[in-house]
């Protein structure tokens, strides 16, 4: 089945050091893969998407996603953390079974909250 | 850009009543709308998809006589909890599927509503 794991439920950094979060997706066929954000109490927002393009993918906000297929990974990372950055972090992957069906919805990881510390 | 509107954002209800909630595409026709539960800290789980004019497909699980979704226009769907008990206190978002220019369709995502049942 087409499902994604994100490594690390809890990540923290420093203000100004660079954010790495970490998603691996286990697909037969080259999937399409999104990362979100969620602040409390709110929907998602897309921060970037790979739709078989550009491996290296920019998102908003400074962050970007490198679509690695030898290690089947789709890690989000950002060079400077900012105070505001500290939110839930989702890899989504539309799953293999929406895509036979057409119904193409979207699969989440466990998610990945980011703590930046002053 | 594509906006979702999710309404309410926030609603508590006594047990044994009904609760709508509506998600609305602003500036986009919508002909897939998913609907999703969120447990605290937890990640996203689909419920149920829509298609405009057709039954809900329903997830494994999910009942689909307590859960009804309605999505009777293009820019409309709707989620009624009937008969509500505290289990289903939760936080539930919609998300809206639109033709992006690339070809992939895009997700776009209500705010959230956060149902409470006393």
């Amino acid at each position: 089945a087409q499902s994604v794991t994100q490594l690390g439920s809890h990540v923290s950094v420093s203000e100004g050091a660079l954010v790495l979060l970490r998603c691996n997706y286990s697909s037969s066929v080259p999937p399409y893969l999104f990362w979100y954000v969620q602040y409390p109490n709110q929907g998602l927002q897309l921060l970037l998407k790979y739709t078989s393009a550009a491996t290296l993918v920019k998102g908003i906000n400074g962050f970007e996603a490198e679509f690695k297929k030898s290690e089947t990974s789709f890690h989000l990372t950002k060079p400077s953390a900012h105070m505001s950055d500290a939110a839930e972090y989702f890899c989504a992957v539309i799953s293999r079974r929406g895509r036979l069906t057409g119904a193409n919805n979207l699969f989440f990881g466990t998610g990945t909250r980011l703590t930046v510390i002053p | 850009g594509a906006v979702v509107s999710q309404h309410p954002s926030w609603v508590i209800c006594k047990s044994g009543t009904s609760v709508k909630i509506e998600c609305r595409s602003l500036d986009f026709q919508a002909t897939t709308m998913f609907w999703y539960r969120q447990f605290p800290k937890q990640s996203l789980m689909l419920m149920a998809t829509s298609n405009e004019g057709s039954k809900a497909t329903y997830e494994q699980g999910v009942e689909k006589d307590k859960f009804l979704i309605n999505h009777a226009s293009l820019t409309l769907s709707t989620l009624t909890v009937t008969s509500a008990h505290p289990e289903d206190s939760s936080f539930y978002i919609c998300s809206a599927r639109d033709k992006d220019g690339v070809g992939i369709y895009g997700y776009t995502f209500g705010s959230g509503t956060r149902l409470t049942v006393v």
